[in-house]
């Protein structure tokens, strides 16, 4: 089974600063690497997807990812830190086992601004 | 507004009532699915449906049932809950079993049960 693994539960970066999310993946197989962003009280939202176009994605909100096969990862980034990018972050793996769209996730990585 | 709705967003329940946790999106989509989230664990998924009449278990289904009777709706049923089940739950959909994991979530419905 396809798996994630996120280093570090909680991440404190200053505002301006960059962002670095890391993110690796076990697979057998060429995978579809996401990004899904969940701000407070609210449901998860995608932020960026990888598959197996061009090994930078860009994404919302300034976010980007590169997928890495040498090294299995594909960490999250953002030159410069907004208090607005408070909020728990997910990577997930997808595994298209014929017909469920199973994603698996990690298990997150709260991002947490200083002013 | 394209959107998956759940209701309710809190609920309290004691050990063995019977609760329901609906769904519906408005985007005709095919594919749903239920995840429970977790301190620690992230999210995992119930059940899942790739369209009307067809269910399947995920990864941690004992406890649930779910049903699929139309096309928009996909409800969550706790017959008996135990306080195990208290989490963080989440419907998502998608526009068919093919569209390689995008889903669209819910806000979520936040269950305890005592």
């Amino acid at each position: 089974a396809q798996s994630v693994t996120q280093l570090g539960s909680h991440v404190s970066v200053s505002e301006g600063a960059l962002v670095l999310l890391r993110c690796n993946y076990s697979s057998s197989v060429p995978p579809y690497l996401f990004w899904y962003v969940q701000y407070p009280n609210q449901g998860l939202q995608l932020l960026l997807k990888y598959t197996s176009a061009a090994t930078l994605v860009k994404g919302i909100n300034g976010f980007e990812a590169e997928f890495k096969k040498s090294e299995t990862s594909f960490h999250l980034t953002k030159p410069s830190a907004h208090m607005s990018d408070a909020a728990e972050y997910f990577c997930a793996v997808s595994e298209s086992d014929f017909g469920n769209e199973k994603l698996t996730f990690g298990t997150g990585t709260r991002l947490t601004i200083i002013p | 507004e394209a959107q998956v709705t759940q209701n309710p967003r809190y609920l309290i329940t004691v050990t063995g009532k019977k609760l329901t946790v609906t769904c519906s999106q408005n985007m005709n989509h095919e594919y749903m699915s239920w995840y429970r989230q977790d301190p620690g664990l992230g999210l995992r998924q119930i059940y899942y449906s790739m369209n009307v009449e067809v269910t399947d278990k995920g990864d941690v289904p004992e406890g649930y049932k779910v049903s699929r009777k139309e096309k928009r709706n996909f409800p969550l049923i706790l017959e008996s809950p135990s306080p195990n089940q208290t989490s963080l739950y989440f419907c998502a959909s998608s526009l068919s079993a093919l569209h390689t994991g995008e889903l669209f979530f819910g806000e979520g419905s936040r269950l305890t049960v005592l």
